[in-house]
């Protein structure tokens, strides 16, 4: 069964700074990899989306990672604004095509 | 930009009552979702509908909860009756591919 993991579960960082959040997973066998974002009470929004076959992608001041054989994708926030902060969340895609979640690192960035 | 509408917004009530939940996906998106999501915890996927059909209901808690699709657009998640562990946010999403858009959420609470 798959498992989703993030850590830290809560990470706070001086404005400016550059972040890494981690996500990793048991079962290498996914269609792809997302990262979402999620205000406090709102619903989610997609950030990123990685397929199984790409190793990377950007927006912007996020840039997102995977590597599949290791079962793990890093988020990379640079120049990190108080805007950012929010909880960030990552699924994978499973065979049966249905996201399984990991339960977040909220993010807070300190002016 | 097309978005997920959900309504009520945040919904109070007594426990054995029964409460619904509404949610108008994006024009045109065929796949419909209703999540739960515990505060603190990744979403879990109630139901998922492909047109009026369901895909996936394996994890809907049948006993009190129902959702139907009946026109194959707009969708209603019930409970009856509500339990005091049912408080947590419903969140509906729809998707036309691979991504998944998320309505602003139904925050419930069970007194």
């Amino acid at each position: 069964k798959q498992e989703v993991t993030q850590i830290p579960a809560a990470l706070s960082v001086p404005e400016g700074e550059n972040l890494v959040l981690n996500c990793s997973f048991t079962d290498s066998a996914i269609y792809n990899l997302q990262w979402f974002r999620q205000d406090p009470g709102k619903g989610l929004t997609s950030l990123l989306l990685i397929q199984s076959s790409q190793r990377e992608q950007t927006s912007g001041r996020l840039n997102a990672s995977l590597d599949k054989s290791s079962g793990r994708s890093t988020l990379y926030i640079a120049a990190s604004q108080p805007g950012d902060s929010a909880t960030y969340l990552c699924a994978v895609e499973d065979s049966n095509y249905q996201l399984i979640w990991g339960a977040g690192t909220k993010l807070i960035i300190k002016p | 930009e097309a978005e997920v509408a959900q309504s009520p917004r945040y919904k109070i009530t007594e426990k054995s009552q029964a409460v619904a939940f509404w949610c108008d996906p994006i024009s045109g998106h065929a796949t419909l979702y209703w999540y739960r999501q515990i505060l603190g915890q990744g979403p879990e996927l109630l139901v998922q509908f492909q047109d009026e059909s369901v895909v996936d209901d394996s994890q809907l808690p049948k006993d009190r909860f129902s959702a139907e699709r009946l026109k194959g657009v707009d969708s209603t998640l019930k409970i009856q009756p509500a339990e005091l562990g049912d408080s947590a946010m419903y969140l509906c999403a729809s998707s036309f591919g691979e991504t998944q858009y998320f309505g602003p959420g139904t925050r419930l609470l069970v007194l």
